[in-house]
């Protein structure tokens, strides 16, 4: 009965270079979304997705940054171009139906540091 | 618009004591969702409660407990007879039903509790 699944725990990068995160959802989850863990600046909302198709990006940055979830495998946070200011924790959290009162369930995150 | 503060940043208690956090939102939804988390030190964020507006019976789970206030906006979370165990930093999330469900984060308390 795995939990929410995200790889690399950890990641570092050098400026300009592309980070790849992955998520795989509780078994039975459709909704994905994905935080973003700022030190200082607590846990931000980044875009909700169900399969094949973004909700809700209003939390992702207009440049650089995109996500999906494809009708077969992980969901993916992309970040191209990755600059020191993209060093965070990333979390990505599963829910089984729609609603508000679902729960989220979040896996272990991704520490990506930016060299 | 919509808010969660929890106002103390951290908190050291000794192994035993009784310990409360506070969360207070803002919301303009009658219908809403709050949420703790607890961050341990490893740093996975783990689900304790979650609570609809619509409920306002508070809720004891072992040592952990929960008042919900609509009057005041708060919905705060007890400790009684802490242990090390509970050294994490704890967060409150809002949910609001028009809004895609996401996560509306506090900044966390740091909870210290020293043998």
């Amino acid at each position: 009965n795995a939990g929410v699944m995200q790889n690399p725990r950890h990641l570092v990068r050098r400026r300009g270079q592309e980070a790849r995160l992955r998520c795989s959802p509780m078994k039975g989850h459709s909704h994905v979304y994905w935080y973003r863990q700022l030190p200082e600046e607590g846990l931000k909302f980044m875009v909700y997705l169900q399969k094949e198709n973004i909700i809700d990006e209003s939390g992702m940055p207009k440049e650089r940054f995109s996500a999906e979830f494809p009708k077969e495998g992980p969901s993916i946070l992309r970040i191209q171009q990755v600059v020191r200011g993209d060093s965070a924790a990333y979390f990505c959290a599963s829910s089984r139906d729609q609603g508000a009162k679902n729960i989220q369930y979040f896996g272990a995150g991704t520490r990506l540091s930016v060299l | 618009a919509q808010k969660v503060t929890q106002a103390q940043t951290e908190i050291s208690v000794v192994e035993k004591e009784d310990v409360t956090l506070d969360c207070v939102y803002e919301t303009r939804d009658t219908t809403y969702y709050l949420f703790w988390y607890k961050q341990p030190p490893s740093g996975e964020l783990v689900f304790l409660i979650r609570r609809n507006s619509f409920d306002e019976q508070n809720e004891i789970s072992g040592r952990y407990s929960w008042n919900f206030q609509k009057s005041t906006s708060s919905f705060n979370f007890t400790i009684t007879a802490s242990q090390v165990v509970d050294s994490a930093v704890y967060f409150c999330a809002l949910s609001e039903a028009g809004n895609n469900r996401k996560l509306i984060w506090g900044l966390g308390t740091s909870l210290a509790v020293n043998p």
